[in-house]
């Protein structure tokens, strides 16, 4: 079946830290895969996606390639800021269950100044 | 904003009470996902429907059931409400009859349910 892993929380960072939350995910067939984030009192927003192997999504300086390989979808910035404390939520889903998603955990995300 | 709305924002009810939360998707979409993000359990897929029809389930209990109307809005129904049942309630849609690479799902503000 399929399902999404996501690295257990919570990251604490200071600002301009380099910033990794580790997603990898197991489908039967050929998934698209998302990241979203969850603002504190918000509902879940798309951060970025990819659709097939290789595509790498970006979105605010956050970035995520999508490895068949390693089935893995990692989120990667460079310099965190304060303002993206958050929890982020890794998923996919397959067009032939007429996108059911598969969410992650969360990772909670707090960046301090 | 999602262009998917969820009313009410907060709902305070006692234990053994039914309440009914609505959804109105973005416009096009047929598809409409219910999930419940609890505090300790994160976010769970509820159940799905697309054009009016039950199309998946996930970890739903028999208490709580959901409808999909013609004009495509759903109304998530919570009965015998226990203290565990608090949680926030999220609605997403999706153009998933679309062929379209992307298929992203789109969710509203949500609902704060407090059972007391």
């Amino acid at each position: 079946g399929n399902s999404v892993t996501q690295m257990e929380g919570p990251v604490t960072l200071s600002e301009e830290a380099f910033l990794t939350i580790n997603c990898t995910y197991t489908a039967t067939g050929y998934p698209s895969l998302f990241w979203y984030v969850q603002y504190p009192g918000e509902g879940l927003q798309l951060l970025l996606k990819a659709t097939k192997a290789d595509d790498k999504g970006s979105n605010k300086g956050f970035e995520a390639t999508y490895r068949k390989e390693t089935t893995s979808f990692h989120l990667e910035k460079g310099s965190v800021q304060v303002s993206d404390s958050a929890v982020y939520f890794c998923a996919l889903s397959e067009r032939h269950e007429l996108n059911k998603f598969y969410f992650g955990s969360g990772t909670k995300l707090n960046v301090k100044p | 904003d999602s262009g998917v709305t969820q009313t009410p924002k907060h709902l305070i009810t006692a234990t053994g009470q039914r309440v009914t939360l609505r959804c109105s998707p973005r416009s096009g979409d047929l598809s409409v996902y219910w999930y419940q993000q609890s505090l300790d359990q994160g976010l769970q897929f509820l159940i799905q429907y697309y054009n009016g029809e039950e199309r998946a389930k996930g970890n739903i209990l028999e208490r709580f059931s959901a409808q999909q109307f013609p004009d495509l809005h759903s109304e998530l129904n919570l009965s015998s409400l226990e203290l565990g049942d608090s949680a926030l309630y999220f609605c997403a849609s999706s153009d998933s009859h679309k062929k379209s690479s992307y298929n992203e799902q789109f969710f509203g503000p949500g609902t704060r349910l407090t059972v007391l």
